[in-house]
C-alpha cells in the first residue's frame, strides 16, 4: 500500500481557502486517492476521490498532478464547522479493501 | 435515506465479560466493514464482510474478537473476555455494490469502555 504523507494540523479563519497536500510518492497505477472527513465522536465522512487532473463535487475539489506523486484537497471558503480530521487515503480500492487511515490533518478554522 | 446505524452508542463493560455491538448497514450495500479507533488514533481495520462471507478477517486482534453476518445485512461483532485494552470507539462501515471500498458509509459508531 502507498504510504501517505500529510500535515499534522493546519489553521485557518473563516472565509479562506484551505489546501491541503498529501505525498505519495509509492503511489502505483491501479491507486485511487481519496479524502475523508471525521468530526469528534462521528465516523468518517467520504468527501471526494478521484485519479488524475481535477476532480470537484459541491463540497471540495481534489487537484492531482500528471505525476501522482501527490494531491491536494481545497476546501473554498471554510467556515467553523469544517474544524475536522481530514484524511487523505490511497490505494486501489477494489471491493473488499479496507481502507488504511493515518493520523490524518487536524483543520482548526477559527473567526 | 437511513444511514449507517449502529448499537449500542455507548457501552461499559466489567472486564472478562462479553459484549455485541451490532451494524444495521445501508440497505443494499454488499460490503460491510469493521473498525476501531481509539483516543487519539486512526482508523484500525478489523474485518471485512462481502454479502454473509469475510474474506479478509487480518486484523482481528485475537480469537477473543469474532463477527458475523446475516441475510446480508445485520453485522454482529462480539469480543469475548473484554480487556482494558478493548477500550475504543467500534465503527461500522458499508459501500454499495457499484463501486469499489473507496467510497465507504460509516455509523456513529459504538464507544465500549471496559472497565
Amino acid at each position: 500500500l502507498a504510504k501517505t504523507t500529510q500535515p499534522i494540523s493546519m489553521d485557518s479563519y473563516e472565509g479562506q481557502e484551505v489546501n491541503i497536500t498529501c505525498s505519495h510518492n509509492n503511489i502505483a497505477t491501479n491507486d485511487y486517492i481519496t479524502w475523508y472527513q471525521q468530526f469528534p465522536s462521528q465516523g468518517p465522512r467520504f468527501i471526494i476521490q478521484g485519479y488524475k487532473t481535477k476532480v470537484t463535487n459541491e463540497v471540495a475539489s481534489l487537484f492531482i498532478p500528471a505525476d501522482r506523486k501527490s494531491s491536494t484537497l481545497s476546501l473554498p471558503r471554510v467556515s467553523l464547522s469544517d474544524t475536522a480530521v481530514y484524511y487523505c487515503l490511497v490505494g486501489d480500492h477494489q471491493a473488499g479493501t479496507a481502507l488504511i487511515f493515518g493520523k490524518g490533518t487536524t483543520l482548526s478554522v477559527s473567526s | 435515506g437511513a444511514g449507517v446505524s449502529q448499537s449500542p452508542s455507548n457501552k461499559v463493560t466489567e472486564k472478562g465479560k462479553d459484549v455485541e455491538l451490532r451494524c444495521d448497514p445501508i440497505s443494499g450495500h454488499t460490503a460491510l466493514y469493521w473498525y476501531r479507533q481509539s483516543l487519539g488514533q486512526g482508523l484500525e481495520f478489523l474485518i471485512y464482510f462481502q454479502g454473509n462471507s469475510a474474506p479478509d478477517k487480518s486484523g482481528l486482534p485475537s480469537d477473543r474478537f469474532s463477527a458475523e453476518r446475516t441475510g446480508g445485512s445485520v453485522s454482529t461483532l462480539t469480543i469475548q473476555r473484554t480487556q482494558q485494552e478493548d477500550s475504543a470507539v467500534y465503527l461500522c462501515a458499508s459501500s454499495p455494490p457499484t463501486s469499489g471500498s473507496g467510497e465507504q458509509y460509516f455509523g456513529p459508531g459504538t464507544r465500549l469502555t471496559v472497565t
